[in-house]
């Protein structure tokens, strides 16, 4: 079945040192795929997204890229701060008449100054 | 403008009573949705309504959980004899129409704790 596979975490991280969160996904069709976050206190945001294969999604800095042959879309950050403390979650949405999406489990990342 | 709203943010209950949970969506919004949200996890769909029908309620765990969106805007997800197992972050989202490329704008949900 569907299913989103996250780096566990928790992420301890000094500030402007290099982020990656692996997330790889099975899925059917031809899927959107997003990185959500949530920050403490606060609800879900999407951070990025990507709606086909290839494409990069970026925000803040962020960046992530459709792999469709490798199934991923790992998220990057060349240089994290003490406000990107947060818990990150990999999604996709199941495309056809609906678009329910689908979570990893999330990966809890810190960052010290 | 005004984003996704929930009500009640903190709910606690005695097992085995009934609960509502409110959900007011960003206006003009046709798509809703409901998650569910247990500690350590990430949310996990229940329920998809486009405008006033449940277009896809396959999430929902079992007969005890229905939800309801009689008029296209607010949504009412409803627990009868609530368990301790039903404790968890229900969250609400919704979009501008139910396809793959609008943004879902998640609510801040509400926290069930079943004593």
């Amino acid at each position: 079945g569907n299913s989103v596979t996250q780096m566990e975490g928790p992420v301890t991280l000094s500030e402007e040192a290099f982020l990656t969160i692996n997330c790889t996904y099975t899925a059917t069709g031809y899927p959107s795929l997003f990185w959500y976050v949530q920050y403490p206190g606060e609800g879900l945001q999407l951070l990025l997204k990507a709606t086909k294969a290839d494409d990069k999604g970026s925000n803040k800095g962020f960046e992530a890229t459709y792999r469709k042959e490798t199934t991923s879309f790992h998220l990057e950050k060349g240089s994290v701060q003490v406000s990107d403390s947060a818990v990150y979650f990999c999604a996709f949405n199941s495309g056809g008449s609906n678009y329910k999406l689908t979570f990893g489990k999330g990966t809890l990342l810190t960052v010290n100054p | 403008g005004a984003g996704v709203s929930q009500t009640p943010s903190n709910k606690v209950t005695e097992k085995g009573k009934y609960v509502e949970l409110r959900c007011d969506p960003i206006s003009g919004h046709t798509a809703l949705y409901w998650y569910r949200q247990s500690l350590g996890q990430g949310p996990e769909f229940l329920i998809y309504f486009q405008g006033t029908g449940a277009a896809d309620d396959s999430g929902l765990p079992n007969d005890r959980f229905f939800a309801v969106r009689p008029e296209g805007s607010v949504s009412t997800l409803k627990i009868q004899r609530t368990e301790r197992g039903d404790s968890a972050v229900y969250l609400c989202a919704s979009s501008l129409t139910g396809t793959q490329f609008y943004e879902q704008y998640f609510g801040p949900g509400t926290r069930l704790t079943v004593t």
